[in-house]
């Protein structure tokens, strides 16, 4: 069973839409969870951190996290053809274990 | 600065080879990690570090044997490696925290290939 499951994609969005990611997780004790942004070939770059429930905000995006329902997303306002990436949601459930999902791989439109 | 510098970008070496990556930060952070990565699949954690001392060891090979020498620096050294180890090798940091963790920021990556 994967511990963090996320859509593979691609979740492709016209210029300036509104691309939505999610990512649900099993360990129900996790408490850490994050976003990053891999371009091909690159390394990951973090993109949002969020610790408690609801929404936490950063320029352009937007992490909602829902323990109850062990599911965090991550919305990109105004999408740009830069966004396009891979998405990584990552969540820490024991001490300083990160476990990374499968990743989301975002085509912007021009 | 949330610089984490690895070296080198690119390693090719044989079965027989030994060699070392390294990587260094110096933002204060304490706890330090290697993942794998090979490509289309996530990051794979191999080893964290905290204060200087393994706390994760995730079942690797013999043949990859981490090293921190203090507190802004950490090694891979790689003994005898397969053609399947060829992957790309990341190093991150973060701050410890009690329970779960602090946000980790990546190195570039060494891209190793085995012959």
């Amino acid at each position: 069973q994967k511990e963090v499951e996320q859509n593979s994609g691609p979740l492709s969005v016209p210029e300036g839409a509104i691309a939505s990611l999610n990512c649900t997780y099993s360990d129900r004790g996790s408490q850490s969870f994050f976003w990053y942004r891999q371009y091909s070939g690159k390394s990951p770059e973090l993109i949002m951190s969020i610790y408690s429930n609801g929404d936490k905000e950063d320029g352009r995006f937007t992490a909602q996290l829902n323990k109850a329902s062990q599911y965090v997303s991550l919305l990109i306002r105004d999408s740009q053809p830069s966004d396009s990436a891979t998405y990584l949601c990552a969540v820490t459930g024991g001490y300083q274990k990160v476990t990374f999902g499968t990743g989301t791989k975002l085509q912007v439109i021009p | 600065d949330t610089e984490v510098t690895q070296t080198p970008k690119h390693l090719v070496m044989g079965m027989t080879n030994k060699k070392s990556l390294k990587c260094e930060q110096h933002m204060g952070h304490r706890a330090m990690y290697w993942y794998k990565q090979k490509a289309k699949k996530p990051p794979e954690l191999m080893f964290v570090y905290s204060y200087e001392k393994l706390s994760i060891n995730e079942s690797v090979p013999s043949r990859f044997s981490p090293e921190c020498p203090n507190s802004s620096l950490l090694n891979l050294h790689l003994h005898a490696l397969q053609p399947e180890d060829s992957a790309l090798y990341l190093c991150a940091s973060s701050q410890v925290r009690t329970s779960g963790s602090y946000e980790q920021y990546f190195g570039p990556g060494t891209r190793l290939t085995v012959t």
